[in-house]
Formats: C-alpha cells, sequence, structure tokens
C-alpha cells in the first residue's frame, strides 16, 4: 500500500515570487509520481509526472518538480508565481509493474494562495 | 480534443432515491477508473477498470455503490439508495496502460453529487 504526505494544506505566497509545495510519499514497491492541479469547480489537470530516467521533470505552466529517492519526496517548484496559479495541488502516486495497482493514490492537496 | 465527458455535472436529489453517474472515456483508452473527492476524505479511489473488466472496487461501499461498463464508450457509477453521506463531487478519469507501462489519467470534469 502507499500513502502520500501534502504537509502544506495552505501555502500563501505573493506574485513573482517562487514557491515550493511539499510531497512526501511512503511505498513498500517502486511508484510513478505525478501533481495535478485543479482549479475551482473543475476536474484535474496533469501538471507534470515521473516515470523513470532523470529525477528532475518539467511540466506545464513552468513548474517542475525533482523525485528524490533517498528522502522519499517529490517537490513541486515554480520560480515565479502568477495570480492565474491560484488553484489546489494534488501530488498522487501509483504502482509500477505489470500488475501494479494503476489507480491513484492522492495527497491531501495543497491549496496555493498568489497574492497581488 | 480529446476529453473525459460526465454527466450530469451536478445532482440535487432526496436521500433514498437512486442516483446514476455517466462516464464516457477517451475513445481508445483501456483503463476507467471512479474517484470521489470529499473535504474530509479527500480523493480517493472507488473503482477501476482494464478492458471494461472491473479490477478494483476495494474503495466502493458495496451494498449500495455498483460501477459498470456497458461497453466501451461508457462507465456508471450507480448508488441505491442515495444517502447524505454520499454527497460529494465524483470523478471519472481514464487512460490508456500498456503492458508494465502506465500512462497520464485523464479526468472529467465530476458531479457534484448533493443527497438531502
Amino acid at each position: 500500500a502507499q500513502s502520500v504526505t501534502q504537509l502544506d494544506s495552505q501555502v500563501p505566497v505573493f506574485e513573482e515570487a517562487p514557491v515550493e509545495l511539499r510531497c512526501n510519499y511512503s511505498s513498500s514497491v517502486s511508484v510513478y509520481l505525478f501533481w495535478y492541479v485543479q482549479y475551482p469547480n473543475q476536474g484535474l489537470q496533469l501538471l507534470l509526472k515521473y516515470l523513470s530516467g532523470s529525477t528532475l521533470v518539467k511540466g506545464i505552466n513552468g513548474f517542475e518538480a525533482e523525485f528524490n529517492k533517498s528522502q522519499t519526496s517529490f517537490h513541486l517548484r515554480k520560480p515565479s508565481v502568477h495570480i492565474s496559479d491560484t488553484a489546489e495541488y494534488f501530488c498522487a502516486v501509483s504502482e509500477v509493474g505489470g500488475t501494479g495497482r494503476r489507480a491513484l493514490t492522492f495527497g491531501s492537496g495543497t491549496r496555493l494562495q498568489v497574492q497581488p | 480534443d480529446a476529453r473525459v465527458t460526465q454527466t450530469p455535472r451536478h445532482k440535487v436529489t432526496e436521500m433514498g432515491q437512486e442516483v446514476t453517474m455517466r462516464c464516457q472515456p477517451i475513445l481508445g483508452h483501456n483503463t476507467v477508473f471512479w474517484y470521489r473527492q470529499t473535504m474530509m476524505q479527500g480523493l480517493e479511489l472507488l473503482a477501476y477498470f482494464r478492458n471494461r473488466a472491473p479490477l478494483d472496487d476495494s474503495g466502493m461501499p458495496k451494498d449500495r455503490f455498483s460501477a459498470e461498463m456497458p461497453d466501451a464508450t461508457l462507465a456508471t457509477l450507480k448508488i441505491q439508495p442515495s444517502e447524505p453521506r454520499d454527497s460529494a463531487v465524483y470523478f471519472c478519469a481514464s487512460g490508456l496502460v500498456l503492458g508494465r507501462g502506465t500512462d497520464t489519467q485523464y479526468f472529467g470534469p465530476g458531479t457534484r453529487l448533493t443527497v438531502l
């Protein structure tokens, strides 16, 4: 079984400032890692994913995340945020392997509030 | 622009009534997932299908919930009888999984269910 922890439920930040949203996971098997964004009253949209290879992953809207296996972390970063980045961000994992559980296990979400 | 569609977008019903939610996955995708989002529990998996066969419905209350895929273009989630605690946003997602690989799950806009 896996679990995902997003320690920060809310992160307020000023426009054009950098931001980091933290994600730690626990799993007895190898996992794929994902970050999704949810704008108000909408579904989830994929920001980026780590499947294998380079541990630094770049996604849409200027976001990037770094996979750290030793610390079991997958923190999301953006060097300069915009008002339009205000949304809920979810970290998620799924199992690797032929019979792996493909369903996503989500963290509790982090609300990013960008202030002018 | 292929996307997952869900109907209805909003549903208000009274306790004890039957509720049916529908999902049309992206054409060609072979996995379909049902997730539920609540303030208390966050995003949690209810059921998922691969090639129309149910693989995991352990997150679903069996006595009142049922999920089916009558064909490759339609997935349904039914609640009978509905209860106020079922009030939530229900998301359908689809993806293409081949062998040991994984793929992005694409989420629909959700069905917001309110049970009075």
